[in-house]
């Protein structure tokens, strides 16, 4: 157990429609970073938050979003969701700015039909 | 831009037998380098990191990874494979104060009994 948690586990919506993924990353650590795994793109960086605030951007779409609340919790917003979004997306924290070392949670599973 | 090539999508090996992942990467400054395992159903492990020093680093669960700067190369291995290294096995790279990892595709390590 790496002690990020995500939820939920599995999701399935329709296209057009919004979700909201969570993740609470371990105690203490103060970045989250979120990735998206699929079988044709891998696994890529989305975005990192340090301590609340927005770090690095990589491949993220317009049509999705993320933030870092207060209590370091993150949430990660999909929206107008097309079948291609489909894949798994993780949630890893680290106690540093530099991800050294991640822990990651074990995913949220979205199907788009 | 950084890349990561893992040539083998998919290599099996006896029980008992030694393993080695092959990993190339591509970065223009000194990278951090990183192999991460995934068994089903759950988040990335970090097995072990290369950020300066000896290139030969010792990881966990018995695994070691050679960096070798002439051949951009980062190579896994183990001596003797156990059913349960049964995985699979993500090299990645980043850089210093860079804050994103580049994931390659991944090798699925399958082990016959």
């Amino acid at each position: 157990d790496s002690g990020v948690t995500q939820t939920p586990k599995h999701l399935i919506t329709a296209t057009g429609q919004r979700v909201t993924l969570r993740c609470s990353p371990r105690s203490g650590d103060l970045s989250v970073y979120w990735y998206q795994q699929s079988l044709d793109q891998g696994l890529q960086f989305l975005i990192q938050y340090y301590n609340g605030e927005e770090r690095a951007k990589g491949n993220i779409l317009e049509r999705f979003s993320a933030q870092q609340f207060p209590d370091l919790h993150s949430e990660l917003n999909l929206s107008s969701l097309e079948l291609g979004d489909s894949a798994l997306y993780f949630c890893a924290s680290s106690p540093d700015r530099g991800g050294e070392k991640l822990f990651f949670g074990s995913g949220t599973q979205l199907s788009v039909l | 831009a950084q890349s990561v090539t893992q040539p083998d999508i998919h290599i099996t090996v006896s029980e008992g037998a030694s393993l080695e992942l092959r990993c190339n990467y591509s970065y223009g400054a000194t990278p951090y380098l990183f192999w991460y395992v995934q068994s089903p159903g759950q988040g990335l492990q970090l097995l072990l990191k290369y950020f300066s020093g000896d290139t030969l680093v010792q990881g966990i669960k018995g695994f070691e990874a050679e960096f070798k700067r002439s051949q951009s190369s980062f190579n896994l291995r183990k001596p003797s494979v156990h059913w349960s290294d049964a995985a699979e096995y993500f090299c990645a790279v980043s850089g210093a104060g860079s804050y994103q990892l580049t994931f390659g595709k991944g090798t699925k390590l399958s082990v016959i009994p």
